[in-house]
């Protein structure tokens, strides 16, 4: 199936910095990729869309200028942490459709543990 | 809108022995279902899913489904689990007219002992 990439595996940062996220496509181009947000032992929670060259679709109760997301090219969609805050630690996870391949399923990347102290 | 249940929070079996996950869905057109597999600190892999045709969907690692659209159930099966499925595993469901935003259940943490 297809491939998708996400780096760092986990990081560690203080309080009231920002944290990069990178979630690449590796053998297909994905137009859409979303992300989520995982507490232990739970579901995942849909944070938001990112549409490639434009706007990211954010859901409801998710603070949009807190967890930016920019999706510059077709392979590529980052999602940053800004100003970070313990109660933001979590594991994120990206996924993405090849839609071009037509394929129904989402593929999802190895997930990002993040830990601010 | 569209819902998904996962009725157990974890499924103890041991090794040898039929393994089913349950899952209920609610949709307000056609269903796409998904189901997918958790390992520790890691991403969800895909196992199989159900788009359309016959009910049985075969998957990965011998896992198979049973699409039953009169109780709108989606159960996984496994005829004889392993240790190494032990993992939390996920149901999903995308309406068909949905451009990608899946649902997804609360997760069932499955044990398998030796």
């Amino acid at each position: 199936g297809a491939v998708v990439s996400q780096h760092p595996s986990w990081v560690i940062c203080k309080s009231g910095t920002s944290v990069k996220i990178e979630c690449r496509s590796l053998d297909f181009q994905a137009t859409t990729m979303f992300w989520y947000r995982q507490f232990p032992k739970q579901s995942l929670m849909l944070m938001a869309t990112s549409n490639e060259g434009s706007k990211a679709t954010y859901e409801q109760g998710v603070e949009k200028d807190k967890f930016l997301i920019n999706h510059a090219s077709l392979t590529l969609s980052t999602l940053t942490v800004t100003s970070a805050h313990p109660e933001d630690s979590s594991f994120y996870i990206c996924s993405a459709r090849d839609w071009d391949r037509g394929a129904h399923e989402a593929f999802f990347g190895q997930g990002t543990r993040l830990t601010v102290v | 809108a569209q819902s998904v249940a996962q009725p157990e929070d974890q499924v103890n079996v041991a090794e040898g022995n039929p393994l089913t996950v349950k899952c209920t869905y609610s949709v307000s057109g056609n269903p796409y279902l998904f189901w997918y597999v958790q390992y520790p600190n890691r991403g969800l892999q895909f196992l199989l899913k159900y788009i359309t045709g016959d009910n049985l969907v075969k998957g990965s690692y011998g896992f198979e489904a049973e699409f039953n659209k009169s109780q709108t159930s989606f159960h996984l099966k496994k005829p004889s689990a392993l240790v190494s499925d032990s993992a939390l595993y996920f149901c999903a469901v995308r309406e068909t007219d949905s451009w990608g935003k899946l649902q997804f259940g609360a997760g069932t943490q499955v044990v398998v002992t030796p």
